[in-house]
């Protein structure tokens, strides 16, 4: 069966130190993975969307990496900020006919001035 | 602002009721997609509709159903509610091209008392 768990499900950091969030996935094949930021209330944003063949991929103050043998992908939130503060949610994508991402549960991470 | 839109935003009912919510893709999406989120919960995919037609069924209900018009905008229709389905109800749209990536509307909150 297709799933996408994340680990940890709930994290808080002091203001200003880096942290790093896990996606392990068992999508196979898989055509894409994405992670997502929501804040609450609001819909997911995408913050980072890579195929395959990509090892790391850069958008500020985040940078995802992904390891296809493993099946493993990584977050890392440089210098966070209290806007950081939000549900980052990894999304694998199946390359069928519709489409479909397979969600994770999400990691909850909390910055504290 | 993603260029989803959903109305209403929030919605409030009694059990046993009927609802609809509705999504406006953005501009040059075909594709439309429903999630619900409940409290603290991931998103669990409803349904997907691809130019007028269902492309494919997540965990929906029997007593919900929707449709997408000839002007791509879509209905979610929630009927004989139950306290369990309040939630969050997002509607995302796909951009056409390689990586597939949703973009989320701002979510409609139904709550049911």
């Amino acid at each position: 069966k297709n799933q996408v768990e994340q680990s940890p499900q709930s994290l808080i950091i002091l203001e200003g130190k880096n942290c790093t969030l896990q996606c392990n996935y068992t999508v196979s094949p898989f055509s894409n993975l994405r992670w997502y930021k929501q804040d609450t209330g609001r819909g997911p944003v995408s913050l980072t969307i890579m195929t395959f063949s990509e090892n790391t991929k850069s958008n500020g103050r985040y940078t995802a990496t992904l390891d296809a043998d493993t099946k493993q992908s990584s977050l890392h939130i440089t210098a966070s900020q209290l806007s950081d503060s939000a549900s980052y949610i990894c999304v694998v994508s199946a390359p069928d006919s519709n489409y479909q991402l397979i969600w994770g549960a999400g990691t909850k991470l909390i910055i504290k001035p | 602002d993603s260029g989803v839109t959903q109305t209403p935003k929030h919605l409030i009912t009694a059990t046993g009721q009927r609802v609809t919510l509705r999504c406006s893709p953005r501009s040059g999406d075909l594709s439309v997609y429903w999630y619900q989120q409940s409290l603290d919960q991931g998103l669990q995919f409803l349904i997907q509709y691809y130019n007028g037609e269902e492309r494919a069924k997540g965990n929906i209900l029997e007593r919900f159903s929707a449709q997408q018009f000839p002007d791509l905008h879509s209905e979610l229709n929630l009927s004989s509610l139950e306290l369990g389905d309040s939630a969050l109800y997002f509607c995302a749209s796909r951009a056409p091209g390689q990586k597939n990536e949703q973009f989320f509307g701002p979510g409609t909150r139904l709550t049911v008392l």
